[in-house]
C-alpha cells in the first residue's frame, strides 16, 4: 500500500520567515495530495490540495509543489504568523483508494 | 451549512467493553470515512461508507466495524475494547460521488476522544 513520509517532525521559525515541509510517497499511481492543518484540540482542516496533473498551486501565503518523478510534494508557507502554529499533515490517495497521512509536522512560529 | 458533528465528544470505557460512536456528515455529503488518531501512529484510515455500503477498509481488526444509514449518518463500533484502542476517532465527510478513492475534499468532525482503562 501507500506509504507517506513527512519531514521534519518539528519546525520552529521566526515570525515573517518561510516554512517548508516535505513529504514523499511510495505509490506512483497516487493522484491527490491534500494538506491539513490541525491546531491543538481542534479538527484537521484542509488548507490546500494538489492533483497529479498540476505541478504547483498557490493560495495567498501557502503553496504546494508536486514532483511526480521524484514522488515528493512540499508545503511552503511564506511570511509566517503566530497563528500558523499547528500540526500540519500531508496525505496522498493511491491505488488502494485510501487517504494515507504522513506523521505530521509541529510548526511553531515565534513572535 | 452545519459542519460534521460527532457524538459523544468524550468517552471512558474499560477493557472488554464495547462502544458506539456516531457521525453526522455535512448535509448532502454521502461519503463518510473514519480515522483513528494516536500520538504514535498518527492518522490511520479505518473505513469509508458511501450510500450505506462499505466502500473501502483499512488494516484494522474485525473488532472495528461500522455502518451508514439512509440519511448518510454513520456509526462505528469497537467491540472487546483494548487499552491500545485509546485514541481520537475522527470522521470525515465528502460528496464522494467521484468514485472509490474519491478526491473530493474531506471535512473532518471534531472527533470522539476514547479512553480505555
Amino acid at each position: 500500500g501507500e506509504n507517506v513520509e513527512q519531514h521534519p517532525s518539528t519546525l520552529s521559525v521566526q515570525e515573517g520567515d518561510s516554512a517548508v515541509i516535505k513529504c514523499t510517497y511510495s505509490d506512483s499511481a497516487s493522484n491527490y495530495f491534500p494538506w491539513y492543518k490541525q491546531e491543538l484540540g481542534k479538527r484537521p482542516q484542509l488548507i490546500i490540495d494538489i492533483r497529479s496533473n498540476v505541478g504547483e498551486k498557490k493560495d495567498q501565503r501557502i503553496a504546494v509543489t508536486l514532483n511526480k518523478t521524484a514522488k515528493h510534494f512540499s508545503l511552503h508557507i511564506t511570511e509566517t504568523q503566530p497563528e500558523d502554529s499547528a500540526v500540519y499533515f500531508c496525505a496522498a490517495v493511491g491505488s488502494n483508494y485510501k487517504l494515507t497521512f504522513g506523521k505530521g509536522t509541529l510548526l511553531t512560529v515565534n513572535p | 451549512k452545519a459542519g460534521v458533528t460527532q457524538t459523544p465528544r468524550y468517552l471512558i470505557k474499560t477493557r472488554g467493553q464495547q462502544v458506539t460512536l456516531s457521525c453526522s456528515p455535512i448535509s448532502g455529503h454521502r461519503s463518510v470515512s473514519w480515522y483513528q488518531q494516536t500520538p504514535g501512529q498518527g492518522l490511520q484510515f479505518l473505513f469509508e461508507y458511501f450510500s450505506e455500503t462499505q466502500r473501502n477498509k483499512g488494516n484494522f481488526p474485525g473488532r472495528f466495524s461500522g455502518r451508514q444509514f439512509s440519511n448518510s449518518r454513520s456509526e462505528m463500533n469497537v467491540s472487546t475494547l483494548e487499552l491500545g484502542d485509546s485514541a481520537l476517532y475522527l470522521c470525515a465527510s465528502s460528496w464522494g460521488t467521484s468514485g472509490r478513492g474519491s478526491t473530493d475534499t474531506q471535512y473532518f468532525g471534531p472527533g470522539t476522544r476514547l479512553t480505555v482503562l
